[in-house]
C-alpha cells in the first residue's frame, strides 16, 4: 500500500455542485494531514489541515478525518470555476525527530465546468 | 510564495552536465525541503534540513546532492548521475509548531 493514496480522478462537478477528494493513508504517515491545492504551473498552496478525528470546516471546505478507517477528505461546496485545480493531500511522516516530513499523494485533478 | 524565491524559473541543461538550483528563504524557517514533481504525480522528497550544516536524505536523493551553509539558503545540484532529471523542482521551507510547509514558486529544469 503507498503511504498515501488518492482517488485517481480526474473529478469533473458542475458549477455549484459538492466536489468530493478522497485519500488513503498508511501507518507510516502520522495522524496529521494537510489538502493542498496546485494551479498549472504553480506551487502548491495549503488550504485546510486536520489532526484531530471529525470535521474542519473553513469556509467551502470542510476536511474529514477518519482515524480508524484510514482516510482523510475534502469537500468543496459551491463549487467554482476558480477551484479547477489539483488537489494533493500529505500527511506528516510517523515516529523520529523529522518533523514537518510529509508524504504526498499523487493529486486529483478536479474540473469545475459552468 | 511569501518570501521564498526559486532561481531560475526555467533551466535547460544538456546530458552529461550538472546543474544547481537555488533556493533562498527571508521568512527565518529552520527546515527547508526539496522536492520533485513529474506530470500527473504527487511530491516527492529528495533532501531535507532541519538546522544548518545538516540534512538528510528523502526518499529520491540519488542523483542529487544539497548544501545547507547558511539558514536562508539551501542549493540543490542535480547530478549527472540522475538518469530522468526532467521535472518540476520545489523548495519548501517549515516553521515548528506551525505545521504549515510554505513552498517556492519552483524551477522547471528540462534535459536536451
Amino acid at each position: 500500500q503507498k503511504e498515501v493514496e488518492q482517488n485517481s480522478g480526474p473529478l469533473s462537478v458542475p458549477e455549484g455542485a459538492i466536489a468530493s477528494l478522497n485519500c488513503t493513508y498508511s501507518d507510516r504517515v502520522s495522524q496529521s494531514f494537510f489538502w493542498y491545492r496546485q494551479y498549472s504551473g504553480k506551487s502548491p498552496e495549503l488550504i485546510m489541515s486536520i489532526y484531530s478525528n471529525g470535521d474542519k470546516e473553513d469556509g467551502r471546505f470542510t476536511a474529514q478525518l477518519n482515524k480508524a478507517s484510514q482516510y482523510v477528505s475534502l469537500l468543496i461546496r459551491d463549487s467554482q470555476p476558480s477551484d479547477s485545480a489539483t488537489y494533493l493531500c500529505a500527511g506528516e511522516n510517523a515516529g523520529g525527530t523529522s518533523y514537518g516530513k510529509l508524504t504526498f499523494g499523487q493529486g486529483t485533478i478536479l474540473t469545475v465546468h459552468p | 510564495d511569501g518570501g521564498i524565491t526559486q532561481s531560475p524559473k526555467y533551466l535547460f541543461r544538456k546530458e552529461g552536465q550538472n546543474v544547481t538550483l537555488s533556493c533562498e528563504q527571508n521568512l527565518n524557517h529552520d527546515a527547508m525541503y526539496w522536492y520533485r514533481q513529474d506530470p500527473g504525480q504527487g511530491l516527492r522528497l529528495i533532501y531535507y534540513s532541519q538546522i544548518v550544516n545538516d540534512f538528510q536524505k528523502g526518499d529520491i536523493a540519488e542523483g542529487y546532492s544539497v548544501s545547507r551553509e547558511k539558514k536562508e539558503s539551501f542549493p540543490l545540484t542535480v547530478t549527472s548521475a540522475q538518469k530522468n532529471p526532467t521535472a518540476f523542482y520545489l523548495c519548501a521551507t517549515y516553521l515548528q509548531y506551525t505545521d504549515t510547509q510554505y513552498f517556492g514558486p519552483g524551477t522547471r529544469l528540462t534535459v536536451l
